[in-house]
């Protein structure tokens, strides 16, 4: 069965730093991979994703992720964050049809002013 | 507003007792599903269904049940098979084939005293 695992739990920042969430996937063949976000009361959203192509993919509010087919890594990247992307952060991927997704446990990135 | 509504967002009940989470999108998805969240093993997914009048298992089911009915609605029912209720509970819809674009309702946090 496909799993996902993130080493990081918790992630403490400050304003400006750098900011790179690890994501490791078990499957070998072709995935399709995603980072969910949720902000403190409101419903978790996609971020970013990748299905194919180019291995780094941009998502909404500065982030990207590169895809690593030999490392099975799809680690999450922003170069300066901001209080505001204090958050839960959860990579998951696609297993088999149907829109199934599974979920990695997620980390929790704070960042301070 | 397009949306997911859940409710309630916060409930408690009894042990020995079933409770009836509600799940309503107005997004015409025809894909819905119910995932669980505890802290530290991110979301794991109890029930889907692809289409009205038919639903499948996750991987957690056991101790919950589902129907659709409507192609808006997709109640969960915890019941008192289940042996761990307390959690956060989340509802998704989808309307892309396969995508893993889910879109998430803000949730559902049950406590059982």
């Amino acid at each position: 069965a496909q799993s996902v695992s993130q080493h990081n739990h918790h992630v403490i920042l400050s304003e400006a730093a750098s900011l790179e969430l690890g994501c490791n996937y078990s499957y070998g063949g072709t995935v399709n991979l995603f980072w969910y976000v949720q902000y403190p009361g409101q419903h978790l959203q996609l971020l970013l994703k990748y299905f194919s192509g180019d291995p780094l993919v941009k998502g909404i509010k500065g982030f990207e992720a590169e895809f690593i087919k030999s490392k099975f890594s799809f680690n999450l990247r922003k170069p300066s964050v901001q209080w505001s992307d204090t958050a839960e952060y959860f990579c998951a991927v696609l297993s088999g049809g149907y829109n199934k997704l599974i979920f990695g446990a997620g980390t929790r990135l704070a960042v301070h002013p | 507003d397009g949306g997911i509504t859940q409710s309630p967002k916060y409930l408690f009940r009894k042990e020995g007792q079933n409770v009836t989470l509600s799940c309503e999108q107005n997004l015409n998805h025809d894909a819905m599903y119910w995932y669980r969240q505890d802290p530290g093993q991110g979301l794991r997914l109890i029930y889907y269904s692809q289409i009205v009048n038919d639903f499948q298992k996750g991987d957690i089911a056991e101790g919950y049940s589902v129907s659709r009915e409507k192609k808006e609605s997709f109640p969960l029912t915890v019941t008192s098979a289940q042996k761990n209720p307390t959690a956060f509970y989340l509802c998704a819809s989808t309307g892309g084939a396969n995508t893993g674009e889910l879109f998430f309702g803000e949730g559902s946090r049950l406590t059982v005293l």
